[in-house]
């Protein structure tokens, strides 16, 4: 079973259009972390954000902002009035513990397009 | 300072080769892993190590086998290349769950095609 669902994989958006991209995970342990990547065209993974599970406050980040929720398993980020250079894939990912270091999970990613 | 780095950039080689792609990070991390992302863009671990030892090892064909001389150096090797294992091979390195499971940092990736 996957334990990061990203269900969207293809997204395209007009230039100053609001996009949320979602991300869904699965775990049993009571301590994990999650993360988003942002994969531009360029081909690097480049961190945007962390949360650990014991922090359900939601984070803003200029135009970026991250609601995570742990009833519903999800961390969906958004990003508001969207530009060009934010045409890339997106990728959530989930840590578990795992023996004497971590494991980590990686969604299939979403593409996001967006249209000057 | 480049925090993860990888050699080769490019890798062209013919089936049946061997090679190698070399990783070394610079920032005291614990733990490295190397990826596979296919066409698809599809992020898939392959190994990873903490202090020197494999703690993580995927369905991965034993043609693959990560070597590590020391905490800072996670090399690929490849046996008997395979037209499917061209890819794009990231390394990466993490500080350890126990630290707070910090974010993983990426190298710029080996583009491999097997012709």
């Amino acid at each position: 079973a996957q334990k990061v669902t990203q269900a969207q994989t293809e997204i395209s958006v007009v230039e100053k259009e609001d996009v949320t991209l979602d991300c869904v995970y699965e775990t049993r342990d009571t301590t994990y972390y999650l993360f988003w990547y942002k994969q531009p065209p360029s081909g690097e993974l480049v961190f945007l954000i962390r949360r650990n599970s014991f922090d359900e406050q939601n984070e803003i980040s200029g135009r970026y902002s991250w609601n995570f929720q742990k009833s519903t398993s999800s961390f969906n980020f958004t990003i508001t009035a969207s530009q060009v250079v934010d045409s890339a894939v997106y990728f959530c990912a989930l840590s578990e513990e795992f023996r004497t270091g971590n494991q980590f999970y990686f969604g299939t990613g979403t593409s996001l397009t967006v249209i000057p | 300072d480049t925090a993860v780095s990888q050699t080769p950039k490019y890798l062209v080689t013919q089936m049946g080769n061997d090679k190698s792609i070399k990783c070394e990070q610079n920032l005291g991390h614990d733990t490295m892993y190397w990826y596979k992302q296919d066409s698809k863009k599809f992020l898939k671990i392959m190994f990873s190590y903490n202090n020197k030892e494999l703690i993580i090892n995927e369905t991965v064909p034993n043609r693959f086998s990560p070597k590590s001389p020391d905490k800072a150096h996670l090399n690929l090797h490849i046996n008997s290349l395979e037209l499917g294992d061209s890819a794009v091979y990231f390394c990466a390195s993490s500080q350890p769950f126990t630290q707070g499971a910090l974010e993983q940092f990426f190298g710029p990736g080996t583009r491999l095609t097997v012709l």
